[in-house]
């Protein structure tokens, strides 16, 4: 169980177009998904943080309207790239918590999807 | 901001060699998870710790978190090829955010 799955797993754009990446958990209703950022060999970079119903909390220095997160539901979440940058190419990974309790592990565990590879030409 | 700084950033062993991660947040934590990645994939949660001093056991991983809960490690009894992937520990702050503040990670190599 607590499977989140992302689409598309890669995309390939032009500078200036924007790019939709969704983020869905699977078997379980998510309380909270959050969108990361990893460049090459490093660590994970949180951007911003989203509940379902409810704007989303970005982290100093995202703007956040270049990087729209819609919370539509339990089990979605899409970021949508605007006006994408080849500054912006790098790999985009969500993840989702599940709602306290309904974790294998009681409570707030993230659960990562398998990320999308964005490369703005 | 927090920080959570995580030493050391590679670590190659041969195997049969223990191994051993350390986090450590510049402020006080209310609960610390552990992630891997294996190469290529997406990190997966290992462990949560909650309660100060708490140690637990995964078969050969020991996972602490310290008295003052600022501090946490993950040791590995005997690594084996199939431990290899990178090992990030990640931080909540206390207050009840769903944030969590990940470390750099340290990436395990490991020799057959």
């Amino acid at each position: 169980g607590a499977v989140v799955s992302q689409h598309p797993s890669w995309v390939i754009c032009k500078s200036g177009t924007s790019v939709k990446i969704e983020c869905r958990s699977l078997d379980f209703q998510a309380t909270t998904m959050f969108w990361y950022r990893q460049f090459p060999k490093q660590s994970l970079m949180l951007m911003a943080t989203s509940n379902e119903g409810s704007k989303a909390t970005y982290e100093q220095g995202v703007e956040k309207d270049k990087f729209l997160i819609n919370h539509a539901s339990l089990t979605l979440s899409t970021l949508t790239v605007t006006s994408a940058h080849p500054e912006d190419s790098s790999f985009y990974i969500c993840s989702a918590s599940p709602i306290i309790g309904q974790g294998a592990f009681g409570s707030y565990e993230q659960y990562f999807g398998p990320g999308t590879r964005l490369t703005v030409t | 901001g927090q920080q959570v700084m995580q030493i050391p950033q590679y670590q190659h062993v041969q195997e049969g060699e223990d191994f051993t991660t350390y986090c450590n947040s510049s402020t006080t934590l209310s609960n610390i998870q552990w992630y891997k990645q294996r190469p290529g994939g997406h990190p997966v949660f290992l462990i949560q710790l909650v309660k100060s001093g708490e140690v637990k056991k995964q078969k050969r991983l020991t996972f602490q978190f310290g008295e003052a809960k600022k501090n946490s490690s993950l040791h590995i009894t005997a690594t084996q090829t199939t431990d290899v992937g990178t090992y990030f520990c990640a931080g909540r702050t206390q207050g009840g955010s769903e944030k969590l503040v990940f470390g750099k990670g340290t990436k395990l190599t490991v020799n057959p």
